[in-house]
């Protein structure tokens, strides 16, 4: 039960667009469309934003969107604003005997 | 309006017991997988627990297994999360968490912190 990984930290300026990663392998990422993203600011639970893969749940901007390339999905907020100022976290279904793994998270700076 | 509401957090001994709860509101309870994860300080989240609607199916990290305890009781909307043998690293905040098979993690409660030290 490996976490996937994901950069430490990205950076960008207000209206900048950045690209998270979120590598897996062929048992989890690589072996489903069910790579999910969750924002958290600091002291606040985890806000969905992305789903399988590339949908967003109604309420989100359309400033976010995901995609996957075999192991790797990514995240990428374009028009980057104060407020995406916040930690992002990849998940993706893992199995039937693992079922969720998470990455180990990515702090965004808004510069 | 979809709610989930944990309590049952607090401070307990290494090797110590804690019984964490879920409320849930908003939604059919019954009808939807249910999840725990939790935040070490500082650290990111880790998937602890899922349990299926009717509560026949289980799954846990590897860390807790033979530990934790998840459950349900449908007919008072709640989820459960027994802990036992509770050590130092057990030491964070646990999130309750509506689980959809398509669209992940989509709801969560606003957490309950369980702190292990002596």
């Amino acid at each position: 039960q490996s976490a996937l990984t994901q950069p430490a930290s990205v950076s960008g300026s207000p209206g900048q667009s950045i690209t998270i990663s979120c590598t897996g392998t062929s048992s989890d990422v690589g072996s489903y469309n069910l790579v999910s993203w969750y924002q958290q600011h600091p002291g606040k639970a985890p806000k969905l934003m992305i789903y399988e893969g590339s949908k967003r749940p109604s309420g989100v901007s359309n400033r976010f969107s995901g995609s996957k390339s075999g192991n790797t999905a990514s995240l990428t907020i374009s028009g980057l604003q104060a407020e995406d100022e916040a930690d992002y976290y990849c998940c993706s279904y893992a199995g039937s005997s693992t079922r969720v793994v998470f990455g180990g998270g990515t702090k965004l700076t808004v510069l | 309006e979809v709610q989930l509401v944990e309590s049952g957090g607090g401070l307990v001994q290494p090797g110590g017991s804690l019984r964490l709860s879920c409320a849930a509101s908003g939604f059919t309870f019954s009808s939807y997988w249910m999840s725990w994860v939790r935040q070490a300080p500082g650290k990111g989240l880790e998937w602890v627990a899922n349990i299926k609607q009717d509560g026949s199916e289980k799954y846990y990290v590897d860390s807790v297994k033979g530990r934790f305890t998840i459950s349900r009781d449908n007919a008072k909307n709640s989820l459960y999360l027994q802990m036992n043998s509770l050590r130092a690293e057990d030491t964070a905040v646990y999130y309750c968490a509506h689980y959809d098979f398509w669209s992940g993690l989509d709801y969560w409660g606003q957490g309950t912190l369980v702190t292990v030290s002596s």
